[in-house]
């Protein structure tokens, strides 16, 4: 059974980074084909991605995104970390991890809402 | 704005069956397949449709999927109150290089 959970802080300063972590469990991040990626959706708005990390550590970002973000993965902890630079109002929203293997997101966490403000 | 363009809301009665259509370009669904997310009501989304038409084991048979060129659509038929929900079409962007989704469309189940 796959599962995550997405973590991190609720509310963040503007100007602060975000970090958030997702552990997940059923599957590893070292077979082939694996990745997980992190997507949000502003209240009341559409999905975005954000980034992707494979099981071979290849990492794909969201082009406007891509200078304030990073994704890391700890194989043996079962983790993968999301760091957000420079956080804005405008990036309140639910941030989900998810599991991906070869095509779509199969599974997801449950969601984190993170807010912005001061 | 979304790199996938969705109506924003669609309707239907029980019973009824509806069709969604997911537009894009030939650098997303006109060279990769389409996959189709269902949100619930303050619930993550699930993946419903996978490789334009197949669905993940649990899916029922009434959701389908179809693609054509640099269009794609998902049909339900025999409507239930249940399917009331946001669905989501996404793809893989070569240009982009990651996934896209489309803005998403509000399904109401009169």
């Amino acid at each position: 059974q796959i599962t995550l959970k997405e973590s991190g802080p609720t509310l963040v300063k503007p100007t602060q980074t975000l970090t958030l972590t997702c552990t997940f469990s059923g599957f590893s991040l070292s077979t082939s084909g694996v990745g997980v990626g992190w997507i949000r959706q502003p209240p009341g708005k559409a999905l975005e991605w954000l980034a992707l990390i494979y099981w071979d550590d290849d990492k794909r970002y969201s082009p406007s995104l891509k200078s304030r973000l990073t994704i890391t993965k700890d194989t043996s902890k079962n983790q993968v970390v999301l760091t957000m630079t420079n956080m804005d109002p405008v990036d309140t929203a639910t941030y989900y991890c998810a599991y991906r293997h070869w095509e779509g997101f199969d599974y997801w966490g449950q969601g984190a809402l993170v807010t912005v403000s001061s | 704005q979304s790199v996938l363009t969705q109506p924003p809301s669609a309707s239907g009665t029980p019973g009824q069956r509806v069709t969604i259509s997911c537009s894009g370009s030939s650098s997303n669904i006109g060279s990769n397949t389409v996959n189709w997310y269902q949100q619930l009501p303050g619930t993550a989304p699930k993946f419903l449709i996978y490789s334009n038409n197949q669905r993940p084991s649990g899916v029922p048979d009434r959701f389908s999927g179809s693609r054509s060129g640099t269009s794609a659509s998902l049909a339900i038929s025999g409507l239930q109150s249940e399917d009331e929900a946001d669905y989501y079409c996404a793809a893989w962007d070569d240009s982009l290089n990651g996934p896209v989704f489309g803005g998403g469309t509000k399904l109401t189940v009169l």
